[in-house]
């Protein structure tokens, strides 16, 4: 069965850069689908922020595409997200995921450690 | 790009209740519409795919409709571990992206 993990930083200065990494276990990520992040500020809904395959084709949600990066590492079958210049609005549960393209939907999640962005 | 409007955003039932949430696409998505569930401090958990059909192991009381711009999705006899919060999610096959609605929160009347 497959499992997504999170890990990073849970208090990232404003400004700054926010890194997280998804370690996978049960699936090879060279296996297929796409692999992202969705976040999700306490309280509140949920927001697509990246996808990427393993060959490296990624893809982003147009409101974060100039700050956010995602890389895949296959060699320790993990994915990353980077965002750059965050501000308190950047406060939320980030979760990693496997996201299913033949029928467009989100099958596997993380736990979504909560990452605020405070001083 | 494509918005989402999800309706209503909390929804007071009973247990044994039958309850109907809808989602509505400002374009039309043919059948690209995943439902999930929330509880609270847990992450979203795959319902229905394709707008209707129903994932492995999530019961039949959990039925989802709908083609384009509109869908629903409808929760019969309503229990106890069905109160929680509901999302619906649009795929963009063409960029990829995707997209999901405010969430809909089943509440205790």
């Amino acid at each position: 069965q497959v499992h997504l993990q999170e890990s990073g930083p849970g208090l990232v200065r404003p400004s700054e850069t926010l890194s997280l990494t998804c370690s996978v276990s049960g699936y090879s990520i060279t296996d297929g689908y796409y692999w992202g992040w969705i976040r999700q500020p306490p309280g509140k809904g949920l927001e697509w922020i990246a996808a990427a395959y393993h060959t490296g084709n990624s893809y982003f949600n147009p409101s974060l595409q100039s700050r956010a990066t995602i890389s895949v590492d296959t060699s320790n079958n993990q994915f990353s997200l980077t965002l750059r210049s965050v501000t308190a609005a950047d406060t939320a549960l980030y979760y990693c995921a496997r996201l299913v393209a033949v029928t467009g939907s989100i099958d596997t999640w993380g736990q979504g450690p909560l990452v605020t962005v405070s001083s | 790009d494509i918005q989402m409007t999800q309706s209503p955003s909390t929804l007071s039932a009973s247990v044994g209740d039958t309850v109907t949430i809808t989602c509505r696409a400002s374009e039309n998505i043919r059948r690209w519409l995943a439902w999930y569930k929330q509880k609270p401090g847990k992450a979203p958990n795959l319902l229905i795919t394709k707008a209707s059909t129903l994932e492995a192991g999530v019961s039949s009381r959990f039925t989802g409709s709908g083609f384009g711009t509109e869908f629903t999705l409808t929760i019969s006899s309503l229990q106890p571990d069905d109160f929680a919060t509901y999302f619906c999610q649009q795929y963009d096959s063409y960029s990829p992206m995707w997209i999901f609605g405010q969430g809909t929160k089943v509440e205790v009347k």
